[in-house]
């Protein structure tokens, strides 16, 4: 079965620094998506980025990047120029190219000091 | 946008009591989901649905049912609530299955506590 593990319940970074969260996950699989959600305080959650499996170029949205490391099993999110707007929660998820479900991890409470 | 309305988002209710906790979606998206959201465990799938009277079993169904009886609403049931099913649910949509649009588009959540 697969999991995602973020070992990482809370995290603080100052407003324009750069802070990197941390994702593993464990599957047999060759292909998949992981993505990174996040839920702000009171709001919805929302897509902040994705990556296929396959693709060795890791995906890139504005700010946010991400290191992923297939034969680690690892998929950080790195977040440039924070803003208290990144205030939230970020879940790293997982879901198999095949359609079964998509695996979220416990999250990590980031919050943005001014 | 999408747009994905959960109908509360607080209620109370009392140990034993019938529940419905309904989601609309307005993007005619096939795949409807509820999760339960709780500190430290992150979000566990409880019911998904790929179509219309489709449902399937997530992780963890016990003490809940789901009914799609429209595409585009989707209910969870707690048959007779209990405590220890306060937590905050969230309903997500999305468009395809086995492809990269895959996203799913969530709700606000209600918050749920049972007394």
């Amino acid at each position: 079965a697969q999991t995602v593990t973020q070992s990482q319940p809370e995290m603080s970074v100052q407003e324009a620094e750069t802070v990197t969260l941390s994702c593993t996950y464990d599957t047999s699989e060759s292909n998949y998506y992981l993505f990174w959600y996040k839920q702000p305080p009171s709001r919805q959650m929302i897509l902040v980025i994705r990556q296929e499996a396959y693709k060795q170029q890791n995906a890139t949205e504005n700010r946010f990047s991400v290191n992923f490391q297939k034969a680690a099993k690892s998929f950080s999110l790195k977040i440039s120029d924070s803003q208290l707007g990144d205030t939230a929660m970020y879940f790293c998820a997982f879901m198999k190219t095949s359609y079964d479900k998509v695996i979220f991890g416990p999250g990590t409470s980031l919050s943005v000091i001014p | 946008d999408v747009k994905v309305t959960q109908s509360s988002r607080y209620l109370v209710k009392r140990t034993g009591e019938k529940v419905f906790l309904e989601c609309v979606q307005d993007m005619d998206h096939e795949n409807m989901f509820w999760y339960r959201q709780d500190p430290g465990l992150g979000l566990r799938l409880i019911y998904f649905s790929y179509d219309v009277k489709m449902k399937e079993k997530g992780d963890i169904p016990e003490g809940y049912s789901v009914s799609r009886e429209k595409k585009e609403r989707f209910s969870l049931i707690l048959e007779s609530a209990s405590t220890n099913q306060t937590s905050m649910y969230l309903c997500a949509s999305s468009p395809v299955l086995n492809r990269w649009e895959n996203i799913q588009y969530f709700g606000a959540g209600t918050r749920l506590s049972v007394l």
